[in-house]
């Protein structure tokens, strides 16, 4: 168990739709990142946050929009879904003061169906 | 920009060893991770290089070498859960986000 929580893990939703998904870092982690990952383009990187505020912006759509709240879970919004969009989100998260802090502990991950 | 190569598939025998390799093009390098993944499951890290040179743990080793952007992870003795996907990951300069490679599919075979 890598610490990190991610829900739902399944998700099966209609074009056109919009929706949430929910990730609970390592407790001490301030950094969250956020992954999609299909069958033919790999684990693509989408956004960061640190601390509340975006830190880096990957190749996230602008349909796609995250947060990082004060208890620094982190929330992903989908929204105009289109079929493209099914893959496996996962969220990672890293920091703390330890030699582990470069690290990123991954999420189960939400598999996303768009229908 | 980044650019990383690895091999789409290897297959190995169980109690065998194999050598994954990896290939990188950065502006500015801090870093290489190994990550395992299983099919449908979360990536699991494995290693991390930031100096020349060979790092060991258990079964699994990896190699660094910054002048030549280049990377292996070397499973011993193999077994069959070892059959997974095997990810590169690099960390440039600046940034603490990751650049996966497409990864590499290990089958291993009784």
């Amino acid at each position: 168990d890598s610490g990190v929580t991610q829900t739902p893990k399944h998700l099966i939703t209609a074009t056109g739709q919009r929706v949430t998904l929910r990730c609970s870092p390592r407790s001490g982690d301030l950094s969250v990142y956020w992954y999609q990952q299909s069958l033919d383009q790999g684990l693509q990187f989408l956004i960061q946050y640190y601390n509340g505020e975006e830190r880096a912006k990957g190749n996230i759509l602008e349909r796609f929009s995250a947060q990082q709240f004060p208890d620094l879970h982190s929330e992903l919004n989908l929204s105009s879904l289109e079929l493209g969009d099914s893959a496996l989100y996962f969220c990672a998260s890293s920091g703390g003061t330890s030699i582990t802090k470069n690290i990123q502990y991954f999420g189960a991950g939400t598999r996303l169906s768009v229908l | 920009g980044q650019n990383i190569d690895q091999p789409t598939e290897m297959t190995a025998t169980e109690g065998a060893i194999v050598q994954i390799n990896c290939t990188y093009q950065t502006s500015g390098f801090n870093g290489l991770f190994w990550y395992q993944q299983h099919a449908g499951e979360a990536p699991t890290f494995l290693s991390y290089n930031v100096l020349d040179g060979l790092e060991e743990k258990g079964r699994f080793s990896s190699f660094l070498s910054r002048s030549k952007g280049y990377s292996y992870l070397l499973l011993k003795e193999l077994q069959m859960k070892d059959s997974a996907s095997y990810l590169c990951a690099v960390r440039e300069s600046g940034y603490s986000t990751l650049t996966f490679g497409k990864g590499t599919m290990l089958l291993v075979s009784p």
